[in-house]
């Protein structure tokens, strides 16, 4: 059981847009400016994709936007593209006791 | 630019003790901006953080795992490494470590740049 909530799977046609929701506590994802969101290919290391909730990294496509809600957080990927097809997953700190926390990730299908 | 690289045996005998070292290239380990972590996920699930350790050498761990790991740092090696005892075969996993970026408020914030992760099997 991860303390972070994501779905499942998502899937998506080329050129649309997929949202992912990440869904944690007033302790970690409401309480901070925190969510990250890693993109993973199979076999491949976590890529960071979204830090403090929405900022981009240097070298991540304007695809990619985040956004926070109350204790949701949520990734958009718009344009989709076929290499876009990996599992995401969320993290965020969860204060001085617990630190750091996932959410048992997203695979994300492009149709 | 900064890489990290992980490097220990790929086989572990039940009950007994995993060690990993993560070497740093491209920068110091020393600096304030990262809190230096380990992350895993075993084959076929998501990612579990196991803790992370800042240059001072203060150290963060996993409430659920707390209890048998153990996470150090060699400045002059500019290396980080985690120690995980009593290994069951729950403990199979890739281990990944990465640069835990400090953020403004000087608390953990997000992971970047990661190993290629080691593949760790607990068999006998």
């Amino acid at each position: 059981q991860s303390a972070l909530t994501q779905p499942a799977s998502v899937s998506g046609s080329p050129g649309q847009s997929i949202t992912i929701s990440c869904t944690g506590t007033s302790s970690d994802v409401g309480s901070y400016n925190l969510v990250s969101w890693y993109q993973q290919h199979p076999g491949k290391a976590p890529k960071l994709m979204i830090y403090e909730g929405s900022k981009r990294p240097s070298g991540v496509s304007n695809r990619f936007s985040g956004s926070k809600s109350g204790n949701t957080a949520s990734l958009t990927i718009s344009g989709l593209q076929a290499e876009d097809e990996a599992d995401y997953y969320c993290c965020s700190y969860a204060g001085s006791s617990t630190y750091v926390v996932f959410g048992g990730g997203t695979k994300l299908t492009v149709l | 630019q900064l890489q990290l690289q992980e490097s220990g045996p790929g086989l572990v005998k039940p009950s007994e003790t995993l060690s990993l070292t993560c070497t740093v290239s491209g920068g110091s380990i020393s600096s304030s901006s990262y809190y230096w972590g380990w992350i895993r996920q075993p084959p076929g699930k998501g990612l579990e953080w196991i803790g992370s350790i800042y240059y001072s050498g203060s150290t963060y761990y996993n409430p659920s795992l707390k209890s048998r790991v153990t996470i150090s740092v060699d400045t002059s090696k500019n290396q980080f490494s985690l120690k995980l005892s009593s290994v069951t075969a729950a403990d199979t996993a890739v281990y990944y470590c990465a640069g835990g970026r400090r953020a403004a408020a000087g608390t953990m914030g997000w992971f970047d740049p990661w190993g290629q992760g080691t593949l760790v099997t607990v068999s006998s």
